[in-house]
């Protein structure tokens, strides 16, 4: 089983539409957890990080289930320009704290 | 000016040859990395340094070779070439400072690398 998995998609919404991705973690010890988005052939920026209260920012909402061991993220009122791969970022236990990714999800907003 | 940088941004070279990318960053950051992405198998680390005088070995770091020059300066090398060394990679950084805020990860803009 891979540390981090995510559904590869694509997911295709239209425009003004609410989706949401979930991501599978498999070391329960897992501290830290995040969003990152990345844009075809560009290197990925943080989206969000996921806090075990949940957090929001605007119109992207991330949850973290530790018992289940997965995270979400919601995006309400898609726009076009939320295209993009999201990747399911988790920081292992221990020391160094390694970040482990996730392949991401794909998501194609259209008109 | 981009706070993280990488050179060059595009290569392409014959198998066997010696290729150093560079990656230089001004945001002050103590820790350094460097990732290789191919589709379908996501981002992988190679090579990551958390200062100066500390080097530590990625899932994939067989074929290449680092050399942390200052704080600022992280390169990567491949010593020989081969073609399915081709991929993206990624120079990243991030700030040593205990909390939370130091897994977070700033990345370059990317080098693409073609080997023949």
């Amino acid at each position: 089983r891979k540390e981090v998995e995510q559904d590869p998609g694509p997911f295709n919404v239209p425009e003004g539409a609410t989706v949401a991705f979930n991501c599978t973690y498999s070391n329960s010890a897992s501290q830290s957890f995040f969003w990152y988005r990345q844009d075809c052939r560009k290197e990925p920026k943080l989206l969000m990080s996921v806090y075990s209260s949940g957090n929001e920012d605007g119109r992207f909402t991330a949850q973290l289930n530790r018992a289940s061991q997965y995270i979400s993220l919601l995006i309400r009122d898609s726009k076009l320009s939320d295209s993009a791969t999201y990747l399911c970022v988790v920081t292992n236990a221990g020391n160094n704290r390694k970040l482990i990714w996730g392949l991401g999800t794909s998501l194609a907003v259209n008109p | 000016d981009a706070d993280v940088t990488q050179t060059p941004r595009n290569r392409i070279t014959k198998t066997g040859k010696r290729i150093m990318l560079e990656c230089s960053q001004t945001k002050g950051h103590d820790r350094m990395y460097w990732y290789r992405q191919d589709p379908g198998l996501g981002l992988r680390l190679i090579y990551y340094s958390f200062d100066v005088k500390d080097i530590n070995k990625g899932e994939i770091s067989d074929g290449y070779s680092v050399s942390r020059q200052a704080q600022a300066k992280f390169s990567l090398s491949l010593e020989s070439a081969i073609p399915n060394q081709t991929a993206l990679y990624f120079c990243a950084t991030s700030d040593l400072t205990g909390t939370r805020s130091t897994d977070t990860q700033y990345f370059g803009p990317g080098t693409r690398l073609t080997v023949l």
